[in-house]
């Protein structure tokens, strides 16, 4: 299986709360992160969460890491038409080539 | 100016040419790396370099090739393309010192359709 999953498409009504979930499988995975893709331009850096860290805020951003069920989430709160974009889940395994692993994607689309 | 620059930005050629992607960056950073990216199939590694001597391959190196000329500088070729090589083509680098977040700095892509 995946080492990184997360759904392919959101849809949400502006002004409403997104949230994109991740499940990850390797265990001493020490940074999660969440990139974002927008249309026709390259992956930037969103935001990043330590593991020993549960949540992580910045602005509109929330960020929650159950290290038990492996499992991230992202939040964006007040959601705008330029929050579309593809969002990225990745981690960054504790051994070997310490090479972020990253997710399919999600497909965020904002509606009026 | 960009920090991670990739020419060209599309390109179409046939099947059977060889085609040059190239990657250069003015981070300073190391770590190099080349992904391709096809819808609903996400970022997969092709190669990566830490340093100018070193190549290593990553999940998907069949039918590639790199070359790290410098430190800024790292190209990825298709000797021969084929069709299903048609896809989108990050570069990124990364500063990572042996802790830390590693963040990647992506390129805009390259886009490239294999007839």
């Amino acid at each position: 299986g995946e080492d990184v999953e997360q759904s392919l498409f959101l849809s949400v009504r502006e002004g409403d709360s997104s949230v994109i979930n991740c499940t990850y499988t390797d265990s001493s995975s020490t940074y999660l992160y969440w990139y974002k893709q927008e249309p026709g331009a390259g992956l930037q850096l969103l935001t990043y969460i330590f593991s020993n860290m549960d949540m992580k805020q910045d602005q509109r951003l929330t960020v929650l890491l159950n290290k038990k069920d492996k499992h991230l989430s992202l939040r964006i709160a007040d959601t705008q038409t330029g929050d579309s974009a593809i969002y990225f889940c990745a981690e960054k395994a504790g051994g070997g080539s310490y090479i972020p692993t990253f997710g399919r994607g999600t497909s965020l689309i904002v509606h009026p | 100016d960009a920090d991670v620059t990739q020419t060209p930005r599309n390109r179409i050629t046939k099947t059977g040419k060889r085609i040059m992607l190239e990657c250069s960056q003015t981070k300073g950073h190391d770590r190099m790396y080349w992904y391709r990216q096809d819808p609903g199939l996400g970022l997969r590694l092709i190669y990566y370099s830490f340093d100018v001597k070193d190549i290593n391959k990553g999940e998907i190196s069949d039918g590639y090739s790199v070359s790290r000329q410098a430190q800024a500088k790292f190209s990825l070729s298709l000797e021969s393309a084929i069709p299903n090589q048609t896809a989108l083509y990050f570069c990124a680098t990364s500063d990572w010192q042996g802790s830390g977040a590693n963040v990647l700095t992506f390129g805009a892509g390259s886009r490239l359709t294999v007839l």
